[in-house]
């Protein structure tokens, strides 16, 4: 079974405009960490932002937010006032205490249009 | 801090050829990832070492593959010999150990003819 799951293989926002990016995930481990990365058309792959499982408040950085839904299992990544440069591939990861590699996502690639 | 540095960037090789892909993570990280990215199967762990030892080694291909960490700063990925269907982007990447995030490296890539 796949541990993390993005749904949305392409997604399209308007500049200025908030998008949510969907993951869920799975694990029986209860302590664990949730990451977004973006891989833009250049290729590196950026980190963006972490969840810890144990973390009371949705994690925040920047235009960047975690909705941190622990019942549901699922870390979607917000953006807010997108910008022509958010257009990125975009992968959620985890990793867990008991299996501390971080496994990734198919990825959602996010197009931003003027 | 550098980041985690990768070399080459750019690797081109003829099929049979041995290739040696090199990391150097991040100071003070103890964990490091090796990961190769295809746009047929996306983003694949190769191995993860802690404290420079392997792991999990479970993803690396076949025999082809070895990795290497002789110490806490430095990793090698060598493909030997080469296949055409090793052409990808090889991702090294470093963290603290525990479930903290991960930096990448730029990354190699790496194509066989």
């Amino acid at each position: 079974a796949q541990k993390i799951t993005q749904t949305q293989p392409g997604m399209f926002v308007q500049e200025k405009e908030a998008v949510t990016l969907d993951c869920t995930y799975d694990t029986s481990d209860p302590s664990y960490g949730l990451f977004w990365y973006k891989q833009p058309s250049s290729g590196e792959m950026i980190f963006l932002i972490y969840q810890g499982s144990y973390d009371q408040q949705n994690a925040t950085e920047g235009r960047y937010s975690l909705n941190f839904q622990k019942a549901r299992k699922s870390a979607n990544l917000v953006i807010s006032a997108s910008q022509l440069g958010d257009s990125a591939m975009y992968f959620c990861a985890m990793r867990e205490v008991g299996y501390s590699t971080l496994t990734f996502g198919k990825g959602t690639m996010l197009l931003v249009s003027p | 801090d550098a980041g985690v540095i990768q070399s080459p960037r750019h690797e081109v090789t003829e099929m049979g050829q041995e290739v040696t892909l090199r990391c150097k993570p991040i100071s003070g990280h103890n964990s490091l990832f090796w990961y190769r990215q295809t746009m047929m199967r996306g983003l694949e762990l190769l191995i993860y070492f802690n404290n420079n030892v392997p792991i999990d080694d479970s993803g690396m291909p076949e025999d082809r593959f070895s990795a290497k960490m002789p110490n806490a700063s430095f990793s090698t990925l060598k493909i030997q010999p080469s296949e055409p269907r090793d052409s990808a982007v090889y991702f090294c990447a470093s963290s603290r150990v525990g479930y903290t995030e991960a930096f990448f490296g730029q990354g190699t890539r790496l194509t066989v003819v």
